[in-house]
């Protein structure tokens, strides 16, 4: 079972403002995720993190950054929310390595629906 | 490149029927793992089963089950005797390297 958490759940917020979207696990996941989702369609990797340090941007272009100064935290920012930001954030992670018998699964958590008005 | 097409969007059935979700994937990788997720309407993804490249042995769990076919790429899954509970998105995903490829899910809709 998988203890990944994201804060806040739900947030409504108003053009230009600065938002921090929450991502926490308690595995000890080296692999971390965010992935922008809007309803009822596929999902899209905008960041993702192979260790403390390390960020890489994903498939799909996205206006916010992330950080990972420690394992267990992987925090989303947009430094000027736009209606156009409107959508649902899901953040993942998973175990490092290809060992033998291993496997990369994603574990998500609950998600942020995040309304940019 | 990797790519994973589930070519039904929407099925919708009445309870108790018998439901097949199709995923058919690309890869060149030789060793891959496929997955399936179950996104209910409260919109987090639900981990439901991987299964190795290696390994073509089909699984049941329950009212669920899987048919990996690599002649022909496909990861299918059955749910028998489909309960409204079952309502949800469903997507398969493929392995890379660090990074999963997903599909674009399907919707199902189980009827009372």
């Amino acid at each position: 079972e998988a203890d990944i958490y994201q804060t806040p759940r739900y947030l409504v917020i108003g053009t230009g403002k600065k938002i921090t979207l929450e991502c926490s696990q308690t595995m000890g996941h080296d692999k971390m995720y965010w992935y922008q989702q809007d309803p009822g369609m596929e999902l899209h990797l905008i960041h993702y993190s192979y260790g403390v340090n390390s960020t890489e941007k994903g498939d799909l272009s996205s206006e916010s950054t992330v950080s990972r100064i420690r394992t267990e935290h992987f925090p989303l920012t947009l430094e000027s929310a736009r209606p156009s930001h409107t959508s649902q954030y899901l953040c993942a992670s998973s175990r490092s390595g290809w060992v033998a018998g291993n496997t990369d699964t994603q574990y998500f958590g609950p998600g942020t629906r995040l309304t940019v008005l | 490149a990797q790519k994973v097409t589930q070519a039904q969007t929407e099925i919708s059935v009445v309870e108790k029927e018998d439901v097949t979700l199709d995923c058919v994937y690309e890869t060149r990788d030789t060793t891959y793992y496929l997955f399936w997720y179950k996104q209910p309407p409260s919109g987090e993804l639900v981990f439901l089963i991987r299964r190795n490249s290696f390994d073509e042995q089909n699984e049941i769990s329950g009212r669920y089950s899987w048919n990996f076919q690599k002649s022909t790429s496909s990861f299918n899954f059955t749910i028998t005797a489909s309960q409204v509970v079952d309502s949800a998105v469903y997507f398969c995903a493929l392995s890379g390297y660090l990074k999963l490829t997903f599909g674009k899910g399907i919707t199902l809709s189980v009827r009372p």
